[in-house]
């Protein structure tokens, strides 16, 4: 059954720093995805990856998926305050025959940063 | 409708009474999920539907969950004889097909079981 890994859970650095999210997962996975929530809202969907060495970015977020070493990384290049909320990254699971699509979310990495 | 819609926003019940979450997805999304979010146990699967059945209900904790999906839209999520270890944020989420990349996630139901 798919496991899903973040770290670090708890991230707090200072604006205008660099960081990294590590996303590792167990088994293999279809797709894996990235998404944003703020404090008492919903899950905002960033990034779905989808192959071996996908990378996409977003205004200071990239995220890349290696499926071999089965992880995914969601780096942030000079961090602002408006980027604090908690960030979690999911495993698509789809068995033969495509029966679900369920995800498989890690912790979460609550990010803060401080000005 | 223009995202996916939860209702009630907040919910705080007796132990022991039923409740009902709902759920509108987006207009001609085909799959609906349900999630349940707590402080101890993350971000977990609930049940998965594609149309109006159920190919997955793994995620349900106990058989006093129950969901149902009608016209292949609105859903409900009933929960029976509430109990404190309940109380969570009921998240709801669509995609477009079972296989489309991309789900989308309601505002979610907080329920308190005092």
């Amino acid at each position: 059954e798919l496991k899903v890994e973040q770290n670090p859970l708890f991230l707090s650095m200072q604006e205008g720093k660099n960081y990294t999210i590590y996303c590792n997962y167990s088994t293999t996975s279809d797709r894996l995805y990235w998404y944003r929530q703020d404090p008492g809202k919903s899950l905002e969907s960033l990034f779905v990856l989808l192959s071996n060495g996908a990378v996409k970015q977003e205004g200071r977020l990239m995220a890349s998926l290696d499926t071999k070493a089965r992880l995914s990384t969601l780096h942030i290049t000079a961090a602002v305050h408006d980027l604090s909320a908690t960030y979690f990254c999911a495993g698509g699971v789809e068995p033969p025959g495509g029966a679900t699509n369920k995800l498989i979310f890690g912790t979460g990495t609550l990010l803060a940063v401080q000005p | 409708g223009a995202g996916v819609s939860q209702s009630p926003s907040n919910k705080v019940t007796e132990k022991g009474k039923d409740v009902e979450l709902r759920c509108d997805p987006i207009s001609g999304h085909t799959a609906l999920y349900w999630y349940r979010q707590s402080l101890g146990q993350g971000l977990e699967f609930l049940i998965y539907f594609q149309g109006n059945s159920a190919p997955d209900k793994s995620g349900l904790p106990s058989d006093r969950f129950s969901a149902e999906r009608t016209g292949g839209s609105v859903s409900t999520l009933t929960i029976q004889r509430t109990q404190q270890e309940d109380s969570a944020v009921y998240l709801c989420a669509s995609s477009l097909t079972h296989t489309n990349t991309e789900a989308f996630f309601g505002q979610g139901t907080r329920l308190t079981v005092v």
